[in-house]
């Protein structure tokens, strides 16, 4: 069975300082990987999305990706207090355009002002 | 920004009792997805359809359920029978055609099963 594991947290970070996310995932056939935010109650909300080895940058989000240690992380930089929500990771194993997502159970992560 | 919409936000229903959620993909989007995620535990897949049929589903997707698209624009997911367990937030979701074409999802549906 594929698995995507997360550190549940909580994680607290202090406002403006960096907060890392980290994601390992079971099946060596999966293609692209995401980062998706929920805040409570809320529909999951694509923040980014990796397909090949290395770094991608966003604004003040970094995805890293290294598909031989089946490993994905996310990294934000100068944390808001917006930021405070639950960081799902994602995973997919591409089969023509069809696209079932495993997720992981979430990291919460919590931006201390 | 096209956004998935779904209806209700809310539902609540007694055990035993049929449910029809629904949902509205995004007009050119081609594939349509159903996910669950009861309270506090990880979002699950429950199926996804393509060109007017299943093209998989979860082991979740028991007889009890069904998709339909009854026309261009709607996408919906039954319960016959609800049951306690099937209390959950569902989220519908959408993607259009080739890879790497990211899920949009819609606001969900609580349902709560008494």
């Amino acid at each position: 069975q594929k698995e995507v594991e997360q550190n549940s947290g909580p994680l607290s970070v202090p406002e403006g300082a960096i907060a890392s996310l980290n994601c390992t995932y079971s099946d060596r056939g999966s293609q692209s990987f995401f980062w998706y935010r929920q805040y409570s109650g809320k529909s999951p909300e694509l923040i980014m999305s990796i397909y090949s080895n290395g770094d991608k940058e966003d604004g003040r989000f970094t995805a890293q990706l290294n598909k031989a240690s089946q490993y994905v992380s996310l990294l934000i930089r100068d944390s808001q207090p917006s930021d405070s929500a639950t960081y799902l990771c994602a995973v997919i194993e591409i089969n023509f355009g069809n696209e079932k997502l495993t997720f992981g159970t979430g990291t919460r992560l919590t931006i201390i002002p | 920004e096209p956004e998935v919409t779904q209806t209700p936000s809310h539902q609540v229903t007694q055990m035993g009792q049929e449910v029809i959620l629904r949902c509205v993909p995004i007009s050119n989007h081609l594939y349509f997805y159903w996910y669950r995620q009861i309270l506090g535990q990880k979002v699950e897949f429950l199926v996804s359809f393509y060109n007017n049929e299943i093209s998989e589903k979860s082991e979740i997707f028991d007889d009890q359920f069904s998709v339909e698209r009854p026309d261009g624009s709607n996408f919906t997911l039954k319960i016959r029978s609800t049951k306690l367990e099937d209390s959950a937030m569902y989220f519908c979701a959408s993607s259009g055609w080739g890879d790497n074409s990211p899920l949009h999802f819609g606001n969900g549906t609580r349902l709560t099963v008494t």
